[in-house]
């Protein structure tokens, strides 16, 4: 089924450990995204990729890191989770990173960090 | 910076009609989207909208004003699975910025 995975689906997690969310499109998507919701704040985006071997930050990028090794796979990495770093992860993808960019989401990841 | 805002919920009557506004200052625009998004998923396309005027997909329209900085997501004949947290999100330098969502409870 076409469509964009991620894993984890849920994770508690202790403060300080390392953890890597993944995010997998069979779209072909050239561009990709990584989101943090919190209530109250809505979504905010934390790195995002217009293209393989291309990252950029966004607007809450600390704590965090990405890679685009290839098309498909946008990993999303926590080096030493802190408490504050509890959310919903959304990865996401869209066709181009123009200015029609439809964004398809993932399920989310919920992740706590103790 | 960017701001954008949207009422925090809305309450209606199921078959009726609710707009929901969403009003932002980017510093860029290339174009604003609406997404619905049921509690526990993922959010999910619904329009977008680019230059002025009303876009209508069924149910569902979308109205944007680029001089007034002024979107609105229209649901009419509304259904209980119409339940759920509407988002407005611009395109600002072909990033998405989101408002934190209004969330629509419908009553029978």
């Amino acid at each position: 089924i076409a469509g964009i995975t991620q894993a984890p689906t849920s994770q508690i997690l202790a403060a300080g450990r390392r953890m890597t969310l993944r995010c997998t499109q069979d779209m072909r998507h050239n561009a990709m995204y990584w989101y943090r919701q919190d209530l109250g704040l809505g979504l905010r985006l934390i790195h995002y990729s217009n293209t393989a071997g291309t990252t950029g930050k966004g607007e809450v990028p600390d704590g965090y890191s990405v890679s685009r090794a290839n098309t498909d796979d946008f990993p999303l990495t926590l080096a030493s989770a802190v408490p504050s770093q509890t959310s919903v992860y959304f990865c996401a993808s869209s066709r181009t990173s123009g200015s029609y960019n439809e964004q398809f989401f993932g399920p989310g990841t919920r992740l706590t960090v103790l | 910076g960017q701001n954008i805002d949207q009422p925090t919920e809305m309450t209606a009557t199921e078959g009726a009609i609710v707009q929901i506004n969403c009003t932002y200052q980017t510093s860029g625009f290339n174009g604003l989207f609406w997404y619905q998004q049921h509690a526990g998923e993922a959010p999910t396309f619904l329009s977008y909208n680019v230059l002025d005027g009303l876009e209508e997909k069924g149910r569902f329209s979308s109205f944007l004003s680029r001089s007034k900085g002024y979107s609105y997501l229209l649901l009419k004949e509304l259904q209980m699975k119409d339940s759920a947290s509407y988002l407005c999100a611009v395109n600002d330098d072909y990033k998405l910025s989101f408002g934190a969502g209004t969330t629509v409870t419908v009553r029978a």
